[in-house]
Formats: structure tokens, sequence, C-alpha cells
């Protein structure tokens, strides 16, 4: 167990709707990372959050948003869903940002768009 | 912009033979270098990282080396088992941007 947690396990919904996804960091740690991973393929960088600040972007879709919370836990929100959308959602947590830290997985929010 | 390619893509090996990934990383700024392991349907889990200030990392059956010069990095598996079957990642820490950007993946299979 990493400590980081991630509810919900599992997804199903129907393409044009909106989730929210949500993570909480291992105690003490600032940075929240989202990532997706599609059937068979890569971790692709999608946001992260160091603090309650955004920190780094990657290849997050627009109708793709997310936000960290003063308690430091963070919230993906994926809308007008797409099929294409269906992936696993990671989240990670780092204890600070810049100097390349150790990440620590969740165990993954799997989402099926139908 | 910021890359990580990874080779390659699947490894069949026999148990108890080595198994060697490579990865090569865009920015020479880069100061990170982590392994992950991940099991179908389940987290990526460190297995082993390396820092920009050291050449070379072990830890029991695995270890990584780093050349800076020609950026980039590799994992090595020693007397591999089958519970070492599973898809690893490398990935890269950049200095500038603070992104993590991950390889494409190698399956390793170890056949018993």
């Amino acid at each position: 167990d990493s400590g980081v947690t991630q509810t919900p396990k599992h997804l199903i919904t129907a393409t044009g709707q909106r989730v929210t996804l949500r993570c909480s960091p291992r105690s003490g740690d600032l940075s929240v990372y989202w990532y997706q991973q599609s059937l068979d393929q890569g971790l692709q960088f999608l946001i992260q959050y160091y603090n309650g600040e955004e920190r780094a972007k990657g290849n997050i879709l627009e109708r793709f948003s997310a936000q960290q919370f003063p308690d430091l836990h963070s919230e993906l929100n994926l809308s007008s869903l797409e099929l294409g959308d269906s992936a696993l959602y990671f989240c990670a947590s780092s204890a600070q940002t810049g100097q390349g830290e150790t990440q620590y997985f969740g165990p993954g929010t799997r989402l099926l768009v139908l | 912009g910021e890359n990580v390619e990874q080779h390659p893509s699947t490894l069949s090996v026999q148990e108890g033979d080595s198994a060697v990934i490579k990865c090569t990383y865009s920015d020479s700024a880069s100061n990170y270098f982590p392994w992950y392991k991940q099991e179908l349907g389940k987290r990526p889990q460190l297995i082993i990282d390396i820092r920009s200030n050291v050449g070379e990392k072990k830890d029991q059956r695995i270890a990584v080396t780093l050349n800076k010069t020609a950026k980039h990095f590799s994992l090595h598996i020693t007397e591999t088992q089958p519970e070492d079957s599973a898809v690893y990642f490398c990935a890269a820490h950049f200095t500038g941007t603070y992104k993590y950007i991950f390889g494409t993946g190698t399956r390793l299979k170890v056949l018993a």
C-alpha cells in the first residue's frame, strides 16, 4: 500500500457525461500528479499540483480540469466524455517538487465510457 | 520538448538469464530517473531510481546505469524469475518544467 488513495475504483458512464475522480496523497506530500493510461499503453502525464497551485501541465484535454484543495486532496474532472476517454487514471504524490522525488502511485480509477 | 524513448517494447528471456531495458531522454537538465514495475491492472511500483550525480546503483538483482553524456539510462535484471514478468517503465524528471515523462514501457516475459 503506497498511502495514496483514489476513489472510486471503477466508474461506468455514458458519452457526454461528466465525472469527478478523487485522490488523497500520502500524509505530508505536497505534490499530486495525474496520469492517464489507456489499454496496453504507457502513462500519459496530465497535470501536476503543488501545495494547491498548478505546477506543470501535460497533454491534458480542455474537457479535463483538476484542482488541489487546501487539505491537499485533488480532484480530476472529466467532462463531455468520449469513448476514447476510457482508461485507467492514476494519481501519484511526492513530498515536494523541483528536485525530482519518488512518486507514489494510487491504485487507480478505471473509467469505462459506453 | 520533453521526451523519453524506451526499448525494447517486448522482451522474452529464459528464467535465470539477464534482461536489459534501455531509455534515452531529451533534456540534459533531467536529474532523476526512476524505474517502475507494473503488473496487469495494478499501480506502477518503484523498483529502483537514480539521480544525475550517480552513474550506477544496485539493489540485489536489479541495477540501473546512467550515462549523462549520452543521455541514456538502463535497467539490468539478473537471474530473472517468472515473477519478474511485468511491464517496466522508465521515467525522467525534467527540472525546467517539473514534469515526469514516462517511456512507453517494456513487456518482460520470463519463461520457466
